[in-house]
C-alpha cells in the first residue's frame, strides 16, 4: 500500500532556529501533500496545502512565512518552522492521498517538535 | 468552509457494551467520511469509512452509518474490548480536498 515517510520522528530545538520536516511518498506519486499541526489532546488541524510546483495554500490563522512549505517534486514535500519558539512545539504530521487507489489518504508518521 | 462538530469528547463504556461517537458536517459537498483511531503519538489508523452513495457500512464489530440528509454521520462499535480504548476521530472531505477532522472523542473500555 501507499507509504508516507516522515522524518524527523522526534526533534528538540532552541529558541530562535529553524526546523525543516521531511515527508516522502515512497511508492507513489503525491501531487498534492497536506500538512497538519495536532496539540496534546486536541484533534489534527490542516496547516496547509501543498501542490507539487506550485505555491502552498495555507489555512486560516497559518503564517505562511513562518511555516515555509516547499513541494518542488512528486515525491517530496517540506515543513519548515522558521524562528521557532517553544508555542511552536506541537505534533506535525503530512497527509497525501494516492489517487490511484481512489479516496485513500495516507499519514506520515509524524514529528515531535519541543522548542526549548 | 467545513465545519466537523464531534460528540461525545470522552465516552466510557463496560467491556462487551456498544459504543455510538457521532459528527455533524456542515458542507453538503462533502463525499467521503473516514474514521480514525489514534494512539497516543502515532499516525491516525483508518478504522472504517463510507462514501456519499452509502448508507451503511460494517466490518466485524464496527460499522459506519450515514444520514446525507441531515449531515451527520455516526461510528458503532458493539462487544467493546479494552484495546479498542483510544482517541477516535470522524472526518469529512470532498474530491481531492484535505481531510477535516471532528476534534476526537476518547473511549475508555473497562474490563
Amino acid at each position: 500500500g501507499a507509504v508516507v515517510s516522515q522524518h524527523p520522528s522526534r526533534v528538540i530545538c532552541k529558541s530562535g532556529t529553524s526546523v525543516k520536516i521531511e515527508c516522502r511518498s515512497l511508492d507513489f506519486q503525491a501531487t498534492t501533500m497536506f500538512w497538519y499541526r495536532q496539540f496534546p489532546k486536541q484533534s489534527l488541524m490542516l496547516m496547509a496545502t501543498s501542490n507539487e510546483g506550485s505555491k502552498a495554500t495555507y489555512e486560516q490563522g497559518v503564517e505562511k512565512d513562518k511555516f515555509l512549505i516547499n513541494h518542488a517534486s512528486l515525491t517530496l514535500s517540506t515543513l519548515t518552522v522558521t524562528s521557532a519558539h517553544p508555542e511552536d512545539s506541537s505534533f506535525y504530521i503530512c497527509s497525501a492521498r494516492d489517487q490511484g487507489q481512489g479516496y485513500g489518504y495516507t499519514f506520515g508518521s509524524g514529528t515531535r517538535l519541543t522548542v526549548v | 468552509g467545513e465545519n466537523v462538530e464531534q460528540h461525545p469528547s470522552t465516552l466510557s463504556v463496560q467491556e462487551g457494551d456498544s459504543a455510538v461517537i457521532k459528527c455533524t458536517y456542515s458542507d453538503s459537498a462533502s463525499n467521503y467520511f473516514p474514521w480514525y483511531k489514534q494512539e497516543l503519538g502515532k499516525r491516525p489508523q483508518l478504522i472504517i469509512d463510507i462514501r456519499s452513495n452509502v448508507g451503511e457500512k460494517k466490518d466485524q464489530r464496527i460499522a459506519v452509518t450515514l444520514n446525507k440528509t441531515a449531515k451527520h454521520f455516526s461510528l458503532h462499535i458493539t462487544e467493546t474490548q479494552p484495546e479498542d480504548s483510544a482517541v477516535y476521530f470522524c472526518a469529512t472531505t470532498k474530491t481531492g480536498t484535505a481531510l477535516i477532522f471532528g476534534k476526537g472523542t476518547t473511549l475508555s473500555v473497562s474490563s
